[in-house]
Order: structure tokens, then sequence, then C-alpha cells
């Protein structure tokens, strides 16, 4: 059974330029939630999905970030015109429920702004 | 500022010894609290969770232990061992219907030979 998966694993973007990172829930699981983490911190909550549906956006910037997990496919967290202050990792995590406690994690994709 | 802080960036323990990492938290409406260990380059791994309607609950090697009246939450490591090198996060789940965990900025523990 494999875990969240999430690629890129690297993703290095020059500023101005879009990033678009994918997220693969766990088998089963139909919620997804997104995450950053800067050098040093703690994960921040940015964004939590189900299938077709943003319940949750109370993290995300109000500009240039967003995010879909459409019916077939992978959750997208797109991100636009992106600066150096966007580089940092970038976790997914999926629940196969509302229990939104019960997150398993991906291996995160770490994106890198020049 | 922070919901959920930690007492100590970095913590360096014996191999064989007793590790405890710290925790507060600011939100009395939190119910729900989650110990993750996140290893270089990797996502964080759950290691044991506690609601808030308990004082103590213990994992294999690991304890985790929550005093309510003065919002401290601690995770104690039984016998630490080099595979418990990480950072650890404290994550906290407020009541209320809030999605998202809140996180901790994390301690790293250090294992010496």
């Amino acid at each position: 059974n494999a875990g969240v998966m999430q690629n890129p694993r690297h993703l290095v973007r020059r500023r101005g330029q879009e990033a678009r990172l994918r997220c693969s829930p766990m088998k089963g699981h139909s919620h997804v939630y997104w995450y950053r983490q800067l050098p040093e911190e703690g994960l921040k909550f940015m964004v939590y999905l189900q299938k077709e549906n943003i319940i949750d956006e109370s993290g995300m910037p109000k500009e240039r970030f967003s995010a879909e997990f459409p019916k077939e496919g992978p959750s997208i967290l797109r991100i636009q015109q992106v600066v150096r202050g966007d580089s940092a990792a970038y976790f997914c995590a999926s629940s196969i429920g509302q229990a939104h406690y019960e997150q398993y994690f991906g291996p995160g994709t770490r994106l890198t702004v020049t | 500022g922070e919901s959920v802080g930690l007492h100590l960036p970095t913590l360096s323990v014996q191999e064989g010894d007793n590790s405890i990492i710290n925790c507060a938290y600011s939100n009395s409406a939190s119910d729900y609290f989650i110990w993750y260990k996140q290893e270089s380059g990797k996502g964080p791994q759950f290691i044991i969770d506690i609601r808030s309607n308990m004082d103590k609950r213990q994992g294999q090697r690991v304890t985790v232990l929550l005093n309510k009246t003065v919002k401290h939450l601690s995770l104690q490591i039984a016998a630490t061992q080099p595979g418990d090198s990480a950072v650890y996060f404290c994550a906290e789940v407020a009541g209320g219907g809030a999605d998202g965990l809140t996180f901790g900025k994390g301690t790293h523990l250090i294992i010496q030979p």
C-alpha cells in the first residue's frame, strides 16, 4: 500500500515563473491537506480539500496561490509568479475521512526560487 | 504569535538515556495533540497522540504527558537510540471544527554515542 506521493521532490523556478506541485493521497483517502515549511520552522497549514471541493483555505495566501483536487488525478498546489519568499518545503497529507487528525504525510516538494 | 511552541530548539542526549521533549500550547480549546517525528528530507511521521480528556498515554518506548492546567505537553522517549535523531514537532487540533494541524517550531534531538 503506497503512502502519500508527491512530485516533483525538488523544483527550481525563476522569479515570475509558475510552480505546480502534485500530491497523490494514500489509496482510499479522499481528504488532502497542504502545508508549507520554512527552514527551521514548523509546518503551516495552507488548505484542506476533498474531491472537487475546497473545504478550508484559511492558510492560503490571498494572491498567487491556488489548490485543486479534481475528481480524477492528484491534488495540485499552484503558485503563480513565484517570488524568493515562496522557497520552502511543501508537504501534502491525506486522511481517510474527516478525522482531520489522522493525517499521513508525503515526503514533500522542496521549491527553490532563484 | 505561535499557538504551539517548543521550549528548546535542540536537545542532546546520550545513547541509552531517556529524552524529554517539551511543548507549550496556548489554545485552551484544543482537544487533540499529536507528536510527529521528522527526519532530514522526509515528511512528518506520526508518533503518538493524546486527547484532551487524558493526561498520559504510552506507546512503544514513548510516553506523552498532557498537563492542561499549565497547557504543557511532553514527549518522553525511553532508551534513546541513534535512529531517534530527528526533529520532533507537537501539533494541536483545535476544537470547533478546525481542519488543519497547528505545529510548533520543533526540537532537534541529537543522540550522542
